[in-house]
């Protein structure tokens, strides 16, 4: 079993939906969770951190259950630039600064007209 | 401010070869993970360096080897490659005391 599990996908959307990803891991010592997004042939770049109390950012909700070990994301009002793929990212030191990441295989998203 | 830079952006190497792919940290990092990318998959690691010493390592042959010099900047060598070793080759750069990773722009290697 991938110590980070994510739907590859590829989520096909229409303008102004409502999508949401999931993301699965299965060290519960894990301790920090990230959202990245990466475009095609580009760098990962952190999207946003997810908090167990649920996080927001504009159009997007970040979402962490623990007891579950689930995480997710939610994009509301998608638009044509929310196209990219989503990497769900686990950490099992805190923060970002020490320990390694790891990364799921990543979810689809292409946002149409 | 510069963020990481990597070298060379692309390379193509023959089975068997070695090569060096190499790392800027972004201004005030001192710390350093590689990671290798796969088409189609995220990236995993391969190991990370801190004061100039190996502190973690993944599940990636000792093909894979490292160093991280006093300025922070660091090297990813790989020997003997394989057709296998075909990926982006990221590197990350951050600060130990505050988090937050910054990746750079990574070296496509295909190996052929």
């Amino acid at each position: 079993r991938k110590e980070v599990e994510q739907d590859p996908g590829p989520f096909n959307v229409p303008e102004g939906a409502t999508v949401a990803f999931n993301c699965t891991y299965s060290n519960s010592a894990s301790q920090s969770f990230f959202w990245y997004r990466q475009d095609c042939r580009k760098e990962p770049k952190l999207l946003m951190s997810v908090y167990s109390s649920g996080n927001e950012d504009g159009r997007f909700t970040a979402q962490l259950n623990r007891a579950s070990q689930y995480i997710s994301l939610l994009i509301r009002d998608s638009k044509l630039s929310d196209s990219a793929t989503y990497l769900c990212v686990v950490n099992r030191g805190g923060g970002t600064s020490y320990g390694k990441l790891t990364f799921g295989q990543g979810t689809i998203l292409t946002v149409h007209p | 401010d510069a963020g990481v830079t990597q070298s060379p952006t692309h390379l193509i190497k023959t089975r068997g070869q070695q090569v060096t792919l190499r790392c800027s940290p972004k201004s005030g990092h001192d710390t350093v993970s590689w990671y290798q990318q796969a088409l189609g998959q995220g990236p995993q690691f391969i190991f990370q360096y801190y004061e100039e010493e190996e502190r973690q390592r993944g599940n990636f042959p000792d093909r894979f080897s490292g160093h991280q010099f006093p300025n922070y900047s660091s090297e990813l060598n790989v020997n003997a490659l394989l057709l296998g070793d075909s990926a982006l080759y990221l590197c990350a750069s951050s600060p130990v005391a505050q988090g937050g990773y910054t990746f750079g722009s990574g070296t496509r290697l295909t190996v052929v």
